[in-house]
């Protein structure tokens, strides 16, 4: 089945600096790559996702992208702000939603004012 | 997106005894899924809880202890049997609605088992 590895677990980044988290997978046949945000007590929330066919999607401050040869993608934060401390996962499915999500491990993402 | 409510939010247990989550969503989707969150880890699926038909369990996940209904295209209940502590965790639903979107999770249900 699939795997999917996350890194760095812990990220400590001054306001207003970037933030960078990496992924990889094993799974040739996964085609949708998610990324959630979860803050604490909360349910994970979708920042952005990335598809198979797409090799970068950005978002404002936010962008993914995806290198299907070396099985990784990345998770990009810029100009980092204080709400964006939380945890984040990223995930892949065969099948957009429709279909079993396989989690990383997840990043603790601290801003530093 | 969906909007997905459960109940309950939270409760304590006594180990030995069991839990029942109700998942509800605001219009029928195609597929829905109960994943754990252990205290401080990730999300892990324990099963696709499919209409009409027998739930299909992930590696390490037994009917017997998650037994899963799913009456129709909005509704699904996990049931956490025989509880003990290393039940404590956060349980999630989550739906997918069959077209090219992510999948959309529920509130949660924060459970601790003493």
């Amino acid at each position: 089945g699939e795997n999917v590895e996350q890194h760095p677990s812990t990220l400590s980044v001054q306001e207003g600096d970037s933030a960078v988290i990496k992924c990889t997978y094993s799974d040739s046949a996964s085609n949708y790559f998610p990324w959630y945000k979860q803050e604490l007590g909360k349910r994970p929330q979708l920042i952005i996702d990335i598809r198979s066919n797409v090799g970068e999607k950005k978002d404002q401050r936010i962008a993914v992208t995806l290198n299907k040869t070396a099985k990784h993608f990345s998770l990009h934060i810029t100009e980092t702000q204080p709400e964006d401390s939380a945890v984040y996962f990223c995930a892949a499915s065969h099948n957009f939603g429709n279909e079993k999500l396989t989690f990383g491990t997840g990043t603790r993402l601290t801003i530093i004012p | 997106s969906a909007v997905i409510s459960q109940k309950p939010s939270r409760d304590i247990c006594q180990r030995g005894t069991s839990l029942t989550i109700q998942c509800q969503v605001d219009s029928q989707v195609t597929m829905m899924f109960w994943y754990r969150q252990q205290p401080g880890q990730s999300l892990t699926l324990i099963a696709t809880a499919n209409q009409g038909s027998e739930a299909t369990y992930e590696s390490g996940f037994v009917i017997d202890k998650f037994p899963i209904s799913r009456p129709n295209l909005t509704f699904s209940t996990l049931t956490v049997s025989n509880l003990s502590p290393e039940d404590s965790s956060i349980y999630l639903c989550s739906v997918g609605t069959g077209t090219q979107e992510t999948q959309y999770f529920g509130p949660g249900t924060r459970l601790l088992v003493l």
